[in-house]
Order: structure tokens, then C-alpha cells, then sequence
């Protein structure tokens, strides 16, 4: 089974900073990798998909990067509303494997 | 707009049954494969299970195969969760999700808000 491994677990940061959270995947997953983000008590939201495109409607902050197996979410200037935790996720025709997850904090 | 609904869950005793339904609304719903995810409390997500468009074909998460079946109502735009021989462990938030493909081999864009499964004794 493939595994995906999330990076950093936490993360502390202010309004307005560049973030970036990582994704690895055991094996070569061909793009196929989405990323969510979690508000808290909320259910989760498809921010970009295929590692890098862009879902209608998110904000262009938003932006995702692949090199080999090791997927990047960088956040441009972080708002408000992005503190929360965020997910990867592989997908395929049998299954759908989310990372750990990541919580962005307050610093 | 578009609208994903669940409903069903509960409290229920190690052992038992819980059937989850989810409503679906503003979308073509025999068009798109649908899922299952859960979230134990404080932790992350868990894919449970995936069907087809049309019913045909349906995948399991290992920690639920032989105890859980998906399926669908395409007359009703409603997707269902029978869950059976409930475990402590299967106590979490569940969601139901649209793919973002018929055959469900995409990812996922539209989430209901989940409905709480507590076993529990």
C-alpha cells in the first residue's frame, strides 16, 4: 500500500507569511494528489488537485508543486481564515490515502 | 446549490448495526462515484469506501471490508453506509463526499457537514 508522510505535524506562523507543508509519497503516484484544508468543526475543502491545479473558486494563494514523489502546498501570505489543519491525499481507481495531517497555528 | 446531507448515526452497542444515509442535492447525482470518510475524534481522515455511478463497482477501506457495504439509490439521489459488527474503533465523525469522476477514480469536491457514530457499551 502506498503511504503519504506529512511535514511538518505543526506549524507556527502570522498573518501574512509564506507557508509550505510537505507531502512524500512510498512510491511514484503519478500527480495524483489532492490537498484539503480543515477548519476546525468544519468538514474539509478541496483546495487543489492533479498536484497542482487549482479547484474553482480558491483563492490563488494557494499553490501546489511536485518533484518526484515529494509534493509541496505553499501558502503565499497566509489569512486569517487558513489556520487549520491540512490534509494530502493520494487517489486512485481503489483507494484514497490521506496524510497525517498538518495543523497551522497561531505563532 | 450543491448539497450533501447525512444522516443516521447514533449511539450504538459493540456488535451492532447503523445504517448512514446521505441526501444529495443540486448536482446530477447518477453521474458522479461517491464515498465514505470517517474521522475519529481529534484525529485525521480515513477513507472508508468508494461506489460507481451506477452501483457497479465498490471499494473498501481493509479496517472495514467484510463489515461495512456502500450503496446507492439513483431514483432516490441517495447513498447509504450499512454498517455491521461494530468496534469501539469505528466511532468517529462520518462523512459522505462527492468524486469529482463517475468511476470514482478522482479525488473529492463537494463534503456533507458528517454525521457522530459512538459505539460504545
Amino acid at each position: 500500500d502506498i503511504q503519504m508522510t506529512q511535514s511538518p505535524s505543526t506549524l507556527s506562523a502570522s498573518v501574512g507569511d509564506r507557508v509550505t507543508i510537505t507531502c512524500r509519497a512510498s512510491q511514484s503516484i503519478s500527480s495524483y494528489l489532492a490537498w484539503f484544508r480543515q477548519k476546525p468543526g468544519k468538514a474539509p475543502e478541496l483546495l487543489i488537485y492533479k498536484a497542482s491545479i487549482l479547484e474553482s473558486g480558491v483563492p490563488s494563494r494557494f499553490s501546489g508543486s511536485e518533484s518526484g514523489t515529494e509534493f509541496t502546498l505553499t501558502i503565499s501570505s497566509l489569512q486569517p481564515e487558513d489556520f487549520a489543519t491540512y490534509y494530502c491525499q493520494h487517489y486512485d481507481s481503489y483507494s484514497k490515502t490521506f496524510g497525517q495531517g498538518t495543523r497551522v497555528e497561531v505563532k | 446549490q450543491v448539497q450533501l446531507v447525512e444522516s443516521g448515526g447514533g449511539v450504538v452497542q459493540p456488535g451492532r448495526s447503523l445504517r448512514l444515509s446521505c441526501a444529495a442535492s443540486g448536482f446530477t447525482f447518477n453521474t458522479y462515484g461517491m464515498h465514505w470518510v470517517r474521522q475519529a475524534p481529534g484525529q485525521g481522515l480515513e477513507w472508508v469506501a468508494l461506489i460507481w455511478y451506477d452501483g457497479t463497482n465498490k471499494y473498501y477501506a481493509d479496517s472495514v471490508r467484510g463489515r461495512f457495504t456502500i450503496s446507492r439509490d439513483n431514483s432516490k439521489n441517495l447513498l447509504y453506509l450499512q454498517m455491521n459488527s461494530l468496534r469501539a474503533e469505528d466511532t468517529a465523525l462520518y462523512f459522505c463526499a462527492k468524486d469529482r469522476a463517475y468511476e470514482a477514480d478522482d479525488t473529492f469536491d463537494v463534503w456533507g457537514q458528517g454525521t457522530m457514530v459512538t459505539v460504545s457499551a
